[in-house]
């Protein structure tokens, strides 16, 4: 158990739907990632956040957001939802961005499918 | 950006051999390359990761080497078990000035080891 938690494990949605997806850290990690796996693209960067901050995006669609809170748990919100968003959505984290403190622990994701 | 490429995409071993998983990558600035397990229905889990200041890292049966010269690293797990069974997935990852972090992985490596 990594200590970074995710929810829901499942979400199934239909075309058009937007839903959100929450993360909470390990305790007293600062830095959260996002990522997407899919069967043909692989794990993917989308977005990092440190400490409230958007510091670095990847290859985040237009459709998705994500924003990071006071108590440091993130949400990914996808809108417009196509077949293709259809995937599992990782959520990483670590302590502080620099020196040796910076190794990123995965929860365990959310399933989303778009029906 | 930086592109990693991972060899190979499916490994079968006896249960006791070695098994070994390598990784190139492209990026120059990359100096950091962690190593994750991952099981079916789990998230990536972190097994060891090595910086560029360094050649060789050591942790138990888990070792990983790096050549910056060719600009590849290869993961080697010796004394295989049935538990090693999982996909593996190298990453390679630079710190742009703003101390921002993303990880680019590999494609990933189905390891199989046979009883």
């Amino acid at each position: 158990d990594s200590g970074v938690t995710q929810t829901p494990k499942h979400l199934i949605t239909a075309t058009g739907q937007r839903v959100t997806l929450r993360c909470s850290p390990r305790s007293g990690d600062l830095s959260v990632y996002w990522y997407q796996q899919s069967l043909d693209q692989g794990l993917q960067f989308l977005i990092q956040y440190y400490n409230g901050e958007e510091r670095a995006k990847g290859n985040i669609l237009e459709r998705f957001s994500a924003q990071q809170f006071p108590d440091l748990h993130s949400e990914l919100n996808l809108s417009s939802l196509e077949l293709g968003d259809s995937a599992l959505y990782f959520c990483a984290s670590s302590p502080l961005v620099g020196g040796g403190t910076d190794t990123q622990y995965f929860g365990p994701g959310t399933r989303l499918t778009v029906l | 950006g930086e592109n990693v490429e991972q060899h190979p995409s499916t490994l079968s071993v006896q249960e006791g051999d070695s098994a070994v998983i390598k990784c190139t990558y492209s990026d120059s600035a990359s100096n950091y390359f962690p190593w994750y397990k991952q099981e079916l229905g789990k998230g990536p889990q972190l097994i060891i990761d090595i910086r560029s200041n360094v050649g060789e890292k050591k942790d138990q049966r888990i070792a990983v080497t790096l050549n910056k010269t060719a600009k590849h690293f290869s993961l080697h797990i010796t004394e295989t078990q049935p538990e090693d069974s999982a996909v593996y997935f190298c990453a390679a990852s630079s710190r742009d000035a703003g101390s921002a972090r993303q990880l680019t992985f590999g494609s990933g490596t189905q390891l199989t080891v046979l009883p």
